[in-house]
């Protein structure tokens, strides 16, 4: 079993709907929870972080974590053909060097 | 402000050869961390290092794979007799912070790296 679980979809939405993306984890010492997008042929970007659990929004992005069940999401509302690229989830022990990463979810929004 | 670089973005290597790939960190970043990404899989950890002391090597594969930063900012990592096995994308990620702030890691485009 790995450490983080993501199903690697793809996934494909039409333009304006509600995405959900998730992540499973197994070792609950992880401390920072990740989500970055990789648009092909491009490095990660750092779309958002949080510590521990709750949820934190940044404009059209949420991010959620329930330690307790080891399981985070990401929702993007609104959905745009721009959000069309592979989201990772990532996560990392306090003071740690060694982020561990899902697979990714390849998403296509279709205007 | 520019971000993360790296150097060669493709790299087509012959069984066996020596390979070096380039990483500029964002200027000022304390941090910097190279990563394996394989097709269709997430980024996977090599190597870490704070300024230019390379304090983690935990993720090399073999020691084949060789990273230096030498003054805390450029930094190479270096593959010798490449293998097919070696074909991936290779990252580069900075990060302003030193210990702790991990999460805040600000990625390059990546090598991508054939051997044939």
């Amino acid at each position: 079993q790995k450490e983080v679980e993501q199903d690697p979809g793809p996934l494909s939405v039409p333009e304006g709907a509600i995405v959900s993306l998730n992540c499973t984890y197994s070792n609950s010492a992880f401390q920072y929870f990740m989500w970055y997008r990789q648009y092909s042929r491009k490095g990660p970007e750092l779309l958002m972080y949080t510590y521990s659990s709750g949820n934190k929004e940044d404009g059209r992005f949420t991010a959620q974590v329930d330690k307790s069940s080891k399981y985070i999401s990401l929702f993007i509302r609104d959905s745009q053909p721009s959000d069309s690229a592979t989201y990772l989830c990532a996560m990392i022990f306090s003071g740690d060097n060694d982020m561990r990463f899902g697979a990714g979810t390849r998403l296509t929004v279709k205007p | 402000g520019a971000g993360v670089s790296q150097s060669p973005r493709y790299k087509v290597a012959k069984r066996g050869q020596d390979v070096a790939l380039r990483c500029d960190p964002i200027s000022g970043h304390v941090s910097l961390f190279w990563y394996q990404q394989a097709l269709g899989q997430g980024p996977e950890f090599l190597t870490y290092f704070q300024n230019e002391a390379q304090l983690d090597k935990s993720g090399l594969p073999s020691d084949r794979f060789f990273a230096e930063r030498p003054e805390g900012s450029v930094s190479t990592l270096k593959i010798q007799r490449t293998q097919q096995e070696d074909s991936a994308v290779y990252l580069c990620a900075s990060s302003p912070l030193g210990n702790g702030g991990q999460e805040t890691q600000y990625f390059g485009p990546g090598t991508r790296l054939l051997v044939l």
